[in-house]
């Protein structure tokens, strides 16, 4: 089984301070992990993945997460906040290997900017 | 290029009636895959398809049905709907290497159809 913990339902940052979301996953297998971000009204978009390579995974909009597996986390951080970056992000979790490919959300995490 | 696409945009129906959603997924890409993110929830996944055939299915009642055609375009059929099926319904479409395998493979999302049972 797996699943992934977003341990913040709700975070608060001021433009241009720094943005952490936490994120703790569980799986059986080695995972692949995965942040998307959801702005109102729209689908979702990737913002980046892990799949077992580098550790340190940048993504788009200046976005990067850890995977640490001693501490099954996969935490994303940006340097600096901006107004854009308002929105519900999710971490989510599959299988690295085999034929499933289901992917198993976290419960969100609602950014908001303030200036 | 054209991303996933998915009809109609919203939808209002009343409990017991039927509906069909309806997905276009990325070119290049032949794997289908549904969710189901009621309000203030994370998606929840309903099935894929690959190849024509459902080849992965999450915690959903038989209400729930699908297909996929040559083309791999994709449909989601509800039957008998209940005022707990509304919710923002998402498509996925993604590219499985040769054999099926996921090692690789990433989903990307249409913009989702928001069903409304009254």
């Amino acid at each position: 089984a797996q699943s992934v913990t977003q341990l913040d339902s709700h975070v608060s940052v001021s433009e241009g301070t720094p943005v952490l979301l936490r994120c703790n996953y569980s799986s059986s297998y080695s995972p692949s992990l995965f942040w998307y971000v959801q702005h109102p009204n729209k689908g979702l978009q990737l913002l980046l993945k892990y799949t077992s390579a580098a550790t340190l995974v940048k993504g788009i909009n200046g976005f990067e997460a850890e995977f640490k597996k001693s501490e099954t986390s996969f935490h994303l951080t940006k340097p600096s906040a901006h107004m854009s970056d308002a929105a519900e992000y999710f971490c989510v979790v599959r299988p690295y290997t085999g034929t499933a490919s289901k992917l198993t959300f976290g419960t969100g995490t609602r950014l908001q900017v303030t200036l | 290029d054209a991303g996933v696409t998915q009809s109609p945009t919203h939808l209002i129906k009343t409990r017991g009636q039927q509906v069909t959603l309806r997905c276009s997924p990325k070119s290049g890409h032949d794997t289908v895959s549904w969710y189901q993110q009621a309000l203030g929830q994370g998606p929840q996944f309903i099935f894929q398809y690959y190849e024509e055939e459902e080849r992965q299915r999450g915690n959903f009642p038989d209400r729930f049905s699908g297909h996929q055609f040559p083309n791999y375009s994709s449909e989601l059929n509800v039957n008998a709907l209940l005022l707990g099926d509304s919710a923002l319904y998402l498509c996925a479409s993604s590219f499985l290497a040769s054999g099926g395998s996921s090692s690789t493979d990433t989903q990307y999302f249409g913009p989702g159809t928001r069903l409304t049972v009254l």
